[in-house]
């Protein structure tokens, strides 16, 4: 069975240019999370989607950040403009429901210059 | 204010010592999770504690979770190279919010 899968899994990019990131979950799983992952700490919440809707997007910037999941599958995340302190490893992860273990793709690591 | 904490955040220790790592939450949860993550990898589930009581084991490795104390423990045994990565706990706390701890580095020496 195919895991989660990301692109790109490395970006650089020069401050105030827009990024995107895609994420193509686990066939079947409902849910999908974005996280961000500073140097050093845990992963932290970005967006939580059930199908397609949205049902936690209370630590997105919004100023900045948006996400889409329009069929239910896959997803993108998308930053604009970047600034220097969104260098992070960004997260995606999905489960069958919302009360099962998550599994994690392998990051994309985004440099913001 | 909703913490996870684990201690200790950094942990040496020689190959073939026991040793546990804590992860104390403040809010009320029945459902907790392990990950382990290898440097520049991704997240590995480790184990999903669904109850007060729940114990875990896994190789070296053995997960528990006091709902009481809101305290899970990951205790390794005779511990071996291989190990070495960073542990993570998360809790699920209301309408599914999950929270990371910061993550134990630990390194096992040879």
């Amino acid at each position: 069975e195919a895991g989660v899968v990301q692109s790109p899994r490395y970006k650089i990019i020069e401050k105030k240019q827009p990024v995107a990131f895609w994420c193509n979950p686990i066939s079947g799983h409902n849910t999908l999370y974005w996280y961000l992952q500073n140097l050093g700490q845990g992963p932290e919440l970005l967006i939580r989607y059930e199908n397609e809707e949205a049902v936690d997007d209370s630590q997105l910037p919004k100023d900045r950040f948006s996400a889409e999941r329009l069929k239910g599958v896959d997803s993108t995340l998308k930053i604009q403009p970047a600034e220097l302190g969104d260098s992070a490893v960004y997260l995606c992860a999905s489960s069958p429901n919302s009360y099962n273990e998550q599994f994690f793709g392998p990051g994309t690591r985004l440099t913001v210059l | 204010e909703l913490k996870v904490e684990q201690n200790p955040l950094f942990l040496s220790m020689q190959e073939g010592k026991n040793y546990t790592i804590y992860c104390n939450y403040s809010t009320t949860s029945d459902r907790l999770y392990w990950y382990r993550q290898d440097p520049g990898k991704s997240l590995e589930s480790l184990f999903v504690l669904l109850s007060n009581g729940a114990v875990k084991q896994e190789g070296r490795l053995m997960a528990s979770l006091d709902t009481k104390a809101r305290l899970s423990t990951l205790h390794i045994t005779a511990a071996v190279h291989d190990l070495s990565a960073t542990y993570f706990c998360a809790v699920d706390i209301w309408d599914d919010k999950i929270i990371f701890g910061k993550g134990t580095r630990l390194h096992i020496l040879p």
